[in-house]
């Protein structure tokens, strides 16, 4: 499975837009991106997946650069609620028999400060 | 829908000892995921069913980790006999193709080994 690598953390102000981002240089054209956020003390939470083109759902917004090689998660009005850590994962085909597995990295650690 | 339901939601218990923790995937959904979590190992995959049957268990620690999945209601991972570094949080996931294969957490088992 390609490998992903994101900053350890980051602090955003409240209200504000947070751009989380992560590079997967090494991801094949099957495999997509997909992001989870863990809330402290809760297990991780599905925001936001992509293939190709960016997304957008009533969470956040990814965007993929067109080589595919990095994205950005953005969280458009950052809230208190907002604060957790942020993984980024790139996951096989999901028609393939590992397209089930998700492997966690270290993830962004997100504090949103008033 | 209730979600996905772990129980205990703590345990706390002597090295050496049986520790059987439960996982009720969320109904319909054909996936079910065993993860542990550490301060140092981040977030593992430890087994994934897919219709009741083991598909990769290949980040089972040792042999005295198991894990069933009698029907499609219910799993159970059990450690025998428990050890101090076998503590950790253990999360239940569960998803289904119909869900875009997006997997949902349970609230966890908090495992303390003294």
């Amino acid at each position: 499975d390609a490998k992903t690598t994101q900053p350890p953390s980051m602090d955003c102000a409240e209200g504000r837009a947070a751009n989380l981002p992560c590079n997967h240089s090494t991801i094949s054209g099957n495999e997509y991106v997909y992001w989870y956020r863990q809330i402290h003390s809760q297990g991780p939470q599905y925001i936001i997946h992509g293939l190709k083109n960016n997304e957008t759902n009533e969470m956040a917004s990814l965007i993929i650069t067109e080589d595919r090689k990095s994205s950005t998660l953005i969280l458009p009005h950052a809230t208190l609620r907002d604060t957790a850590v942020y993984y980024c994962i790139v996951r096989p085909s999901l028609f393939k028999a590992a397209g089930n597995k998700l492997t966690f990295g270290g993830g962004t650690r997100v504090l949103v400060k008033p | 829908d209730a979600g996905v339901i772990q129980s205990p939601r703590h345990e706390v218990t002597e090295m050496g000892q049986e520790v059987t923790l439960r996982c009720k995937p969320i109904s319909g959904h054909n996936s079910l995921f065993w993860y542990r979590q550490t301060m140092m190992r981040g977030l593992e995959l430890l087994i994934y069913f897919n219709n009741n049957v083991p598909i990769d268990d290949s980040g089972m620690p040792e042999d005295r980790f198991s894990a069933k999945m009698p029907n499609a209601s219910f799993s159970t991972l059990k450690i025998q006999p428990s050890e101090p570094r076998d503590s950790a949080v253990y999360f239940c996931a569960s998803s289904s193709l119909e869900s875009g294969n997006e997997q949902f957490f349970g609230p966890g088992t908090r495992l303390t080994v003294l």
